[in-house]
């Protein structure tokens, strides 16, 4: 199947600082890319879904000046955390989808990474 | 709201035995419906999906149930191995709503020698 990449693994930064994530598509070209986050025994969230070249679309209680997206081409998109906080602590984790592809079983995740802030 | 709910937060087999993970859903106008597979600290991984106008779908070990009327879905793993112990997630999504999927809060399965 194809292959998506994040960057980092795992992060730890203190209080105040921005922290920036990549999420890769390496063997195809995904259009679209989304964003989660989980907390401990929870479920995945989904953040945001980024278009390629586009704004993008923030799901409901997420602080889109908090959390930065931008997918400015067609195998990558990053995720910003601006400020962050001891509660913005979590597993981020991107999903990739290529260009017509049918089906919601098209869509592959990264490998998370996981933030911690002090 | 939780739309997609896995009530188990853990489940325990016996290697050889079946495995049920349960779902269930309070949209009805979800229409696709995956499980998938999660290791600690990786991403899912994509194990079986099923659209609303079936009602069940087969890979292999696993097969995935769907009981539209009682918005209700089920994962079986026959025979479960050792190596199918992970969390288990259940996700769904409905047309036009590109691509997104609304997750359970996951089942962890462990399978014992």
């Amino acid at each position: 199947g194809a292959v998506v990449s994040q960057h980092p693994s795992r992060v730890i930064c203190k209080s105040g600082t921005s922290v920036k994530i990549e999420c890769r598509s390496l063997d195809f070209q995904a259009t679209t890319m989304f964003w989660y986050r989980q907390f401990p025994k929870q479920s995945l969230m989904l953040m945001a879904t980024s278009n390629e070249g586009s704004k993008a679309t923030y799901e409901q209680g997420v602080e889109k000046d908090k959390f930065l997206i931008n997918h400015a081409s067609l195998t990558l998109s990053t995720l910003t955390v601006t400020s962050a906080h001891p509660e913005d602590s979590s597993f981020y984790i991107c999903s990739a989808q290529g260009p017509g592809w049918g089906g919601t079983d098209t869509q592959y995740f990264g490998p998370g990474t996981r933030l911690t802030v002090l | 709201d939780q739309q997609v709910k896995q009530n188990s937060p853990s489940l325990s087999v016996q290697e050889g035995r079946i495995s049920i993970l349960n779902c269930d859903y309070t949209n009805s106008m979800f229409d696709y419906f995956l499980w998938y597979k999660k290791y600690p600290a990786e991403g899912p991984t994509f194990l079986i999906s099923i659209s609303s106008i079936k009602d069940k779908n087969e890979d292999g070990r696993f097969t995935v149930f769907l009981n539209k009327s009682a918005k209700h879905l089920s994962l079986h793993i026959v025979p479960s191995q050792p190596g199918d112990s992970a969390v288990y997630f259940c996700a769904a999504s409905y047309y036009n709503q590109g691509g997104k999927l609304i997750f359970g809060q996951g089942t962890e399965l462990s399978v014992k020698p």
